[in-house]
């Protein structure tokens, strides 16, 4: 198994610009959750989803999206990129809210 | 909602003296709580986690946690660190409602 991947692992953006994150899990789990992690912050929650279909808001949603259409994918798209979207973003994914999550291995954003 | 503390952003220890990482958690009922490590450039790892049953729990790496009700805590000790536990702690925790939120993390330094 490949666990969690994640692409791209580094990307560079310009203020405005647009993109999305890939993230895909073979391990069938029903939750997954999008995490950015900046210096001295933590880690925090952006979107979640406990099943195809179903998504949901976290701690810091502004300027992001998600979707959820299989299992295996959550994509997270940014529309609009600002300078305060420069992080690391990790996904991760779980069979039940009381289980391990296992993280992928993260993408660094930059933007410029 | 609910809410985690660690009140130390950095900790230092020599190698082979005990540890103790603090955690404070805020939430009316039984929280299900975590905790994970975060080596350098790596993505997070499960250490521990506790949600019901003996509130004392034991881990991987000799580390073990106490979940204390009166204290809204759950603190991770290990009883003699080793140079490879340098990294970052993280505790998380998870109240029913299918998000699991983290704290800023505790960076841990070990002196030879």
């Amino acid at each position: 198994n490949a666990g969690v991947t994640q692409t791209p692992k580094f990307r560079i953006l310009k203020i405005g610009q647009s993109m999305t994150l890939q993230c895909t899990q073979d391990m069938n789990h029903n939750y997954m959750y999008w995490y950015r992690q900046d210096p001295g912050m933590g880690l925090k929650l952006i979107y979640y989803s406990v099943g195809a279909g179903i998504t949901d808001k976290g701690e810091v949603p502004n300027g992001y999206n998600v979707s959820r259409s299989t299992t295996e994918d959550f994509p997270l798209r940014l529309e609009l990129a600002a300078p305060s979207q420069t992080s690391v973003y990790f996904c991760a994914s779980s069979p039940e809210v009381t289980d391990t999550q296992y993280f992928g291995p993260g993408t660094r954003l930059t933007v410029l | 909602a609910q809410s985690v503390t660690q009140p130390d952003i950095h900790i230092t220890v020599s190698e082979g003296a005990s540890l103790e990482l603090r955690c404070n958690y805020s939430y009316g009922a039984t929280p299900y709580l975590f905790w994970y490590v975060q080596s350098p450039g790596q993505g997070l790892q499960l250490l521990l986690k506790y949600f019901s049953g003996d509130t004392l729990v034991q881990g991987i790496k000799g580390f073990e946690a106490e979940f204390k009700r009166s204290q809204s805590s759950f603190n991770l000790r290990k009883p003699s660190v080793h140079w490879s536990d340098a990294a970052e702690y993280f505790c998380a925790v998870g109240a029913g409602d299918d998000k699991i939120i983290f704290g800023k993390g505790t960076r841990l330094h070990i002196l030879p």
